[in-house]
């Protein structure tokens, strides 16, 4: 069957560490896999997209890797602040290009 | 600064009634998503649309739920009769298509129905 995992516990790491977040998935092919953020009451907020043929994206503090071998993606958040305290949902295209299948998330919770 | 409008943002309701909730989609942006979200199942896609046609609603319960955008600045969801299995909250997100793809999606707020 296919599927799409996050950690379900809470990451909760220190102020200044890196947190380093896993999407695992089974039974897809995707073209490209996203990473976004949802704080509580509010939808999502797209950060970072990263294609099959990519191995590492990069923006700012956060930096993506996709291994299409291990059919696993690795979201980075360097310097962490309390303010990168949120939940973190990865997604990935399922043949159609448009029908994001989005993961349950992980909650990173940075304690100053 | 744009963003996906929805409206209403908190709904309660008897089972039974008609529920109907509004999105208004970024301003240039030609794809339209529905997506419900609940703690058992998380972000689940419900339907889109591509310059105002449905292109994929497998997603949706059909007997019950409807989508349509009657123009490029209005998208609806629509469910009759509501039961309390939809308690959850539904988004809207939009986002420009390149092409086939669609990328990056843009979400609302959110409407919180609760089904009584």
């Amino acid at each position: 069957s296919q599927k799409i995992e996050q950690n379900s516990e809470a990451l909760n790491i220190q102020e200044g560490k890196t947190a380093t977040l896993t999407c695992n998935y089974t039974n897809y092919s995707p073209a490209y896999l996203q990473w976004y953020r949802q704080d509580p009451g509010r939808g999502p907020v797209f950060l970072l997209l990263i294609r099959e043929n990519e191995k590492e994206k990069r923006k700012e503090r956060l930096k993506v890797t996709f291994d299409t071998t291990l059919k696993q993606s690795l979201f980075h958040i360097t310097a962490s602040q309390p303010a990168d305290s949120a939940t973190y949902l990865c997604a990935l295209d399922n043949l159609d290009a448009n029908k994001l299948i989005f993961g349950t998330g992980t909650l990173l919770a940075v304690q100053p | 600064d744009a963003r996906v409008t929805q409206t209403p943002r908190h709904k309660v309701t008897e089972m039974g009634q008609e529920v109907t909730m509004r999105c208004q989609p970024i301003l240039g942006h030609n794809t339209v998503f529905w997506y419900r979200q609940t703690m058992m199942q998380g972000l689940e896609l419900l339907a889109y649309f591509r310059n105002r046609a449905p292109l994929d609603d497998s997603g949706m319960p059909k007997d019950r739920f409807s989508a349509e955008m009657p123009d490029a600045t209005l998208a609806t969801l629509k469910i009759q009769p509501s039961e309390p299995r939809d308690s959850a909250v539904y988004f809207c997100a939009s986002g420009f298509s390149r092409g086939a793809d669609t990328y990056e999606q843009y979400f609302g707020p959110g409407t919180r129905l609760t089904v009584t």
